[in-house]
């Protein structure tokens, strides 16, 4: 059964800082990626969607990788800002399955 | 842009009431999805539908129904509300074969 993983589980950094937020998976048999953004006491947000058979999407200050062979998804945010304080998300859509998230990274940006 | 609202932000509600908790998509998604979101469990799945009329159980669908009469509206039904039921109540829906989720506001429900 797939599992998903996410490293840190929580993070905090000064404004300006650019950070990685990792996400793993433990089966590569997936048709995309998708990583969410979650304030609190909100719904999710959908960030980036990377499809099985891309390596990257960007979109503004994010960036977010996909390398399927070692089950892992990195999300890059570049030069942070408090705004982006948030809760991070990452699913896998595995085959035959639905949805499997992680448990989130919570990331604080310090004015 | 796609949109997905659900019924209400916030809703309090005693032990033993019957609870509807409503969704709707404005894009014409076939697929549908009700989770609930507990801190330390995470987001888990309790009631999916792949269309009209046609639903199915997740990882937790005891103490739930799922309701599709019409393609844009999935509503969540609480037959007899308890307090472990108190969550925060998250809607998705998805297009068939592309896969991205879309997600409502969310629901807070507190069962007192």
């Amino acid at each position: 059964k797939q599992e998903v993983t996410q490293i840190p589980a929580a993070l905090s950094v000064p404004e300006g800082e650019n950070l990685v937020l990792n996400c793993s998976f433990t089966d590569s048999a997936i048709y995309n990626l998708q990583w969410f953004r979650q304030d609190p006491g909100k719904g999710l947000t959908s960030l980036l969607l990377i499809q099985s058979s891309q390596r990257e999407q960007t979109s503004g200050r994010l960036n977010a990788s996909l390398d399927k062979s070692s089950g892992r998804s990195t999300l890059y945010i570049a030069a942070s800002q408090p705004g982006d304080s948030a809760t991070y998300l990452c699913a896998v859509s595995p085959y035959g399955q639905n949805f499997v998230f992680g448990p989130g990274t919570r990331l604080s940006v310090l004015p | 842009d796609v949109k997905v609202t659900q019924s209400s932000r916030y809703l309090v509600k005693r032990t033993g009431e019957k609870v509807f908790l409503e969704c709707v998509q404005d894009m014409d998604h076939e697929n549908m999805f009700w989770y609930r979101q507990d801190p330390g469990l995470g987001l888990r799945l309790i009631y999916f539908s792949y269309d009209v009329k046609m639903k199915e159980k997740g990882d937790i669908p005891e103490g739930y129904s799922v309701s599709r009469e019409k393609k844009e509206r999935f509503s969540l039904i609480l037959e007899s509300a308890s307090t472990n039921q108190t969550s925060m109540y998250l809607c998705a829906s998805t297009f068939e074969g592309y896969n991205e989720q879309f997600f409502g506001p969310g629901t807070r429900l507190t069962v007192l």
